[in-house]
């Protein structure tokens, strides 16, 4: 069946760095990519997404990528803050249906002061 | 937060006895799911709807019925709940911006 891989599992940086979350994709006509951020207890956020007919996005701080043929996309947060410490999702729709998504499994971030 | 609410927030129960689990929107949305969320499984999907009486199964949908009978309202039954069902229930509503996710609901099956 369609399958969503995330890595890594754990990412841990320095405040200020750049953070980088990778996630593969089974089904080749999945064409709605989302992210999402879940802070401790909370629900999850969607925060961004891409669809397939584009290659980048960008919204502040955060930047998705998709390579189609590669069937990869990473999620990309630059000059990271504390705030930005979370459980990260990354998920892929189910053919072309983008009302059902497959997620991987989280990356858990932590931004060090 | 789209107008999803979920009750109740939290429920211990007891092996084998049934539970219901609801989830409510305010913003008459035609799909909604029932995921679960579990340590090192991230979201999987129990049960979606695509309309009224419209429901079909997700990825991890054994041991668990659904029901909508108002657009507003979709139920997950646990017909007997065993201890491998505790876990944190999200319910998630789809808009024209993508999925949004209720508040969920700590089951735990003692």
């Amino acid at each position: 069946g369609e399958n969503v891989e995330q890595h890594p599992s754990t990412l841990s940086v320095q405040e200020g760095d750049s953070a980088v979350i990778k996630c593969t994709y089974s089904d080749s006509a999945s064409n709605y990519f989302p992210w999402y951020k879940q802070e401790l207890g909370k629900r999850p956020q969607l925060i961004i997404d891409i669809r397939s007919n584009v290659g980048e996005k960008k919204d502040q701080r955060i930047a998705v990528t998709l390579n189609k043929t590669a069937k990869h996309f990473s999620l990309h947060i630059t000059e990271t803050q504390p705030e930005d410490s979370a459980v990260y999702f990354c998920a892929a729709s189910v053919g072309g249906a983008t009302n059902k998504l497959i997620f991987g499994t989280g990356t858990l971030l932590a931004v060090q002061p | 937060d789209a107008g999803i609410t979920q009750s109740p927030r939290h429920k211990v129960t007891e092996t084998g006895t049934p539970v219901t689990l609801r989830c409510h929107q305010t913003e008459n949305h035609r799909y909604m799911y029932w995921y679960r969320q579990d340590p090192g499984h991230g979201l999987r999907l129990i049960h979606y709807s695509y309309g009224v009486k419209d429901t079909d199964k997700g990825e991890v949908s054994d041991g668990y019925s659904v029901s909508r009978s108002k657009t507003e309202d979709f139920l997950l039954t646990l017909e007997s709940a065993t201890s491998s069902q505790t876990s944190v229930y999200f319910c998630a509503i789809s808009g024209d911006s993508g999925q949004y996710f209720g508040p969920g609901t700590r089951l735990t099956v003692t």
